[in-house]
């Protein structure tokens, strides 16, 4: 059964800074990655999306890696603001025969001015 | 871009009554709706799949006779909770994906207190 773990569970990082979130995942036979994000109450809004033959997607000041082989994810943000501030979630299909994602706790970033 | 509409945002209810929320997919075709729980801080656990025309597909432990789904056309799928009990207290998400395409679309989620 796939797991997807999100290290650290809350971020706090002054504004400007650049930051990684980490997400790992215990069976690398992945079809693909999301990062999503999620404001308080909120539903979900897909950052970024990484197919498995892709190594990393960027979008903006976000960059997105994958590396199967040793089942990891990062979200790289950029000169971090304080409308980042936010819980991110990475979820990933396994392509077995169902559209479903699995998802981790996720990271809860928040940006101060 | 790829929007999908959940209604309602917030509701509140009494034990035993019964709640419906819906998932509307506004400018595409979704063969495919899932529905979610998220309790706090923890991850969205999904509860069905309901493919259109078909009986949805409850995950372990989900009982499909108290969450009933119902996905009647491409663009709408709902969620009924029948005799709400406060333990039902949650966070329900939607997610539509596209037919023929990838990704996943959520709608902005049900906050349900049952009182």
């Amino acid at each position: 059964k796939q797991e997807v773990t999100q290290i650290p569970a809350a971020l706090s990082v002054p504004e400007g800074e650049n930051l990684v979130l980490n997400c790992s995942f215990t069976d690398s036979a992945i079809y693909n990655l999301q990062w999503f994000r999620q404001d308080p109450g909120k539903g979900l809004t897909s950052l970024l999306l990484i197919q498995s033959s892709q190594r990393e997607q960027t979008s903006g000041r976000l960059n997105a890696s994958l590396d199967k082989s040793s089942g990891r994810s990062t979200l790289y943000i950029a000169a971090s603001q304080p409308g980042d501030s936010a819980t991110y979630l990475c979820a990933l299909y396994s392509g077995a025969g169902s559209y479903q994602l699995t998802f981790g706790k996720g990271t809860k970033l928040s940006v101060i001015p | 871009g790829a929007v999908v509409s959940q209604h309602p945002s917030r509701v509140i209810c009494k034990s035993g009554t019964s709640v419906k929320i819906e998932c509307r997919s506004l400018d595409f075709q979704a063969t495919t709706m899932f529905w979610y729980r998220q309790f706090p801080k923890q991850s969205l656990m999904l509860m069905a799949t309901s493919n259109e025309g078909s009986k949805a597909t409850y995950e372990q432990g989900v009982e499909k006779d108290k969450f009933l789904i119902n996905h009647a056309s491409l663009t709408l799928s709902t969620l009924t909770v029948t005799s709400a009990h406060p333990e039902d207290s949650s966070f329900y998400i939607c997610s539509a994906s596209r037919t023929g395409g990838w990704g996943y679309t959520f709608g902005s989620g049900t906050r349900l207190t049952v009182v």
